[in-house]
């Protein structure tokens, strides 16, 4: 159980552009999601809580309008990484908490964004 | 000084070793402690979760807190190059994810 699939796996773009990554719940309703972000060698780094039907909340010195959040429901968030540049490149990695007492957070696989 | 500090290794040991991975934490507040296994371009995986101070076995893992000490272990027995992945420690003062600060994660290589 708890199992959070995160989609693409891997993207390669140009400057300039966005793109979008998906996180689902496949058998459990996720009411908050968690974004990290992570440099090859590093440890994951918060960058925003996803709740379900309300806004994010950012961690400080993360840019809201450069990492649109949306939670629109309780299976589904996605980051979309907006004009997106080189120094943008990175693991992205996504988490879903089930609920309740005592519940960790259980991680997606992860995407690799290259932006050339 | 980070709230959490774990050395990132890198940690080589020969198949069949017992693994002891070590994270220190300066927070007392902290009442959940994780360990989570994370192979190359993956997400972490759940290995252990506990709350409070103990021990917790689960399989070949062995989760232990001292919170008196402020310190967390994780033993991995009968060790395989299977083993052989980042091992990160993280901890959070409730549950559920929130506010949960990582280590910096423990590279191992578990040699045949």
């Amino acid at each position: 159980g708890a199992v959070v699939s995160q989609h693409p796996s891997w993207v390669i773009c140009k400057s300039g552009t966005s793109v979008k990554i998906e996180c689902r719940s496949l058998d459990f309703q996720a009411t908050t999601m968690f974004w990290y972000r992570q440099f090859p060698k590093q440890s994951l780094m918060l960058m925003a809580t996803s709740n379900e039907g309300s806004k994010a909340t950012y961690e400080q010195g993360v840019e809201k309008d450069k990492f649109l959040i949306n939670h629109a429901s309780l299976t589904l968030s996605t980051l979309t990484v907006t004009s997106a540049h080189p120094e943008d490149s990175s693991f992205y990695i996504c988490s879903a908490y089930t609920g309740g007492e005592s519940q960790p957070q259980h991680f997606g696989d992860g995407t690799r964004l290259s932006i050339l | 000084q980070k709230e959490v500090e774990q050395d990132p290794g890198p940690l080589s040991v020969p198949e069949g070793a017992i693994v002891s991975l070590n994270c220190t934490y300066s927070n007392s507040a902290f009442q959940y402690f994780m360990w989570y296994r994370q192979y190359s371009r993956k997400g972490p995986e759940l290995l252990m979760y506990t709350y409070s101070s103990g021990n917790k076995e689960d399989g070949k893992f062995t989760a232990q807190v001292d919170k008196s000490s402020k310190y967390i272990s994780l033993f991995i027995r009968d060790s395989q190059p299977s083993d052989s992945a980042t091992y990160l420690c993280a901890m959070s003062v409730g549950t559920g994810g929130f506010k949960t600060i990582f280590g910096a994660g423990t590279r191992l290589f578990v040699k045949a």
